[in-house]
């Protein structure tokens, strides 16, 4: 069974600082991948990077990029000069390669409620 | 230009009705997924189809059933409502065999 942990309900942060999301998951598939999105107020959700568990290298988006250490199987997102409109809630998630068969469904965790203090 | 779309964006209904909610995607994708929000945000897989296989979370009621009237659609029915549906229902693609999935807007369905 796979599980992913995000610890921190909400998080603070000011304006123009970084801030780091933590998440660890627990799956015992080599072939996995994990993701972050970010559910703003209005509700949609938006894809912000993804890690493939083969990836070398830890995966970086503008201002996002995952801290990866496989071995302590943690995926936290850090987020560099946050900016107000960066304020919402955060999903990790996971999608391991064997029990979604062909379809690739994620599991996600509970969310970190992210504010951004001007 | 909507990738992934959803109708209604909100669904008010009384308990013990039969309700769809359709969605469509315009990129080309193989799979569709349904999600399920909760009231403290909790995501969680429902249902995952591509033209080959259904695939369905052994926890979904047998209420709530999937409809494919081609690969560009995914409507999601459900039957005899109750009020612990509540929630916001989010429907998703991806191309098969890529990890990235695209999201709808979210249907918010109100069971009262």
């Amino acid at each position: 069974a796979q599980k992913i942990t995000q610890t921190q309900p909400g998080m603070f942060v000011q304006e123009k600082e970084a801030v780091t999301l933590d998440c660890t998951y627990d799956t015992s598939d080599p072939s996995y991948g994990l993701f972050w999105y970010k559910q703003p107020s209005s509700g949609e959700m938006i894809f912000l990077i993804y890690q493939g568990s083969y990836d070398q290298q830890n995966a970086t988006e503008g201002r996002y990029s995952l801290n990866f250490q496989k071995a302590r199987k943690s995926a936290n997102l850090v987020i560099s000069a946050s900016q107000l409109g960066d304020s919402a809630m955060y999903f990790c998630a996971m999608r391991d390669g064997f029990s979604s068969g062909s379809a690739r469904q994620l599991t996600f965790g509970s969310g970190t409620q992210l504010t951004v203090l001007p | 230009d909507t990738a992934v779309s959803q109708t209604p964006k909100y669904l008010v209904t009384q308990m013990g009705n039969d309700k769809s909610i359709k969605c469509e995607q315009n990129l080309g994708h193989d799979t569709m997924y349904w999600y399920k929000q909760d009231s403290k945000k909790f995501l969680k897989i429902m249902f995952s189809y591509n033209n080959k296989e259904l695939i369905i979370n052994e926890t979904v009621p047998n209420r709530f059933s999937p409809k494919s009237p081609d690969k560009a659609h995914l409507n999601l029915h459900i039957n005899s409502l109750e009020l612990g549906d509540s929630a916001v229902y989010f429907c998703a693609s991806s191309r098969l065999g890529s990890d990235e999935q695209f999201f709808g807007p979210g249907t918010r369905l109100t069971v009262l």
